[in-house]
């Protein structure tokens, strides 16, 4: 496989259940990223990770929790969710200068029940 | 630090008419620009990118964009539009003071009408 593959592509989950997101990339980058994208507002970055290191956590909230165990890899834990949270979640990775931009995986879909 | 403004949260046009949309930064050093494309429950695919070279950048689909430094602008242009084309573009900008996060704007959803 190539470029970002994000999994699942769609998630239905109950406000108690506890589930995670998968992003893989297979480009060589060392900086990774998470955004949450809700309907008809702009893009939001959660967190972002250089060499599986977090450097940026944008105040969000703590039933959100990611894990990069490497720089081709990167989770995001849910647990106890609410309804505002359900979006579409994209992963992205880049080269540290990010000179080449971002490439994004298709997204999961997360809609909370 | 860089920003991004989005001239026009959404644009409408009749296939074959022109395209444009609108794009401003502010940057403090040179900037590298991008515009994306997002298709529906789609990831953003990236449309072009400047990165110093060229003022005036061909991209995929037909598009391209013209960097001016005086107007600090980016705009995206695409001369006869398909209703392929409908989809949501965002403008960003490098913020190479941060280590080249992307600083993204607003978005601008494209409708195309037969």
């Amino acid at each position: 496989e190539t470029g970002v593959t994000q999994t699942p592509r769609h998630l239905v989950m109950g406000m108690t259940n506890k589930k995670s997101l998968k992003c893989e990339q297979h480009l060589g980058h060392n900086a990774m990223y998470w955004y949450k994208q809700s309907a008809k507002k702009p893009l939001e970055l959660m967190f972002v990770y250089n060499f599986k290191e977090q450097t940026e956590n944008n105040s969000v909230p703590s039933r959100f929790s990611p894990e990069c165990p490497n720089s081709s890899h990167l989770f995001l834990h849910l647990h106890t969710l609410q309804p505002e949270d359900s979006a579409l979640y994209l992963c992205a990775s880049s080269q540290l200068d990010a000179g080449d931009g971002y490439t994004f995986g298709s997204g999961t879909r997360l809609t909370v029940v | 630090a860089q920003s991004v403004t989005q001239l026009g949260s959404h644009v409408s046009v009749s296939e074959g008419a022109l395209v444009l949309l609108r794009c401003n930064y502010s940057s403090s050093v040179p900037p590298y620009l991008f515009w994306y494309v997002q298709y529906p429950n789609q990831g953003l695919q990236l449309l072009l990118k400047y990165t110093s070279a060229a003022t005036l950048v061909k991209g995929i689909n037909g598009f391209e964009a013209e960097f001016k430094k005086s107007e600090t602008s980016f705009h995206l242009t695409k001369p006869s539009a398909h209703m392929r084309d409908a989809a949501e573009y965002f403008c960003a900008v490098s913020d190479r003071n941060q280590g080249g996060k992307l600083i993204f704007g607003q978005g601008t959803e494209l409708s195309v009408k037969p």
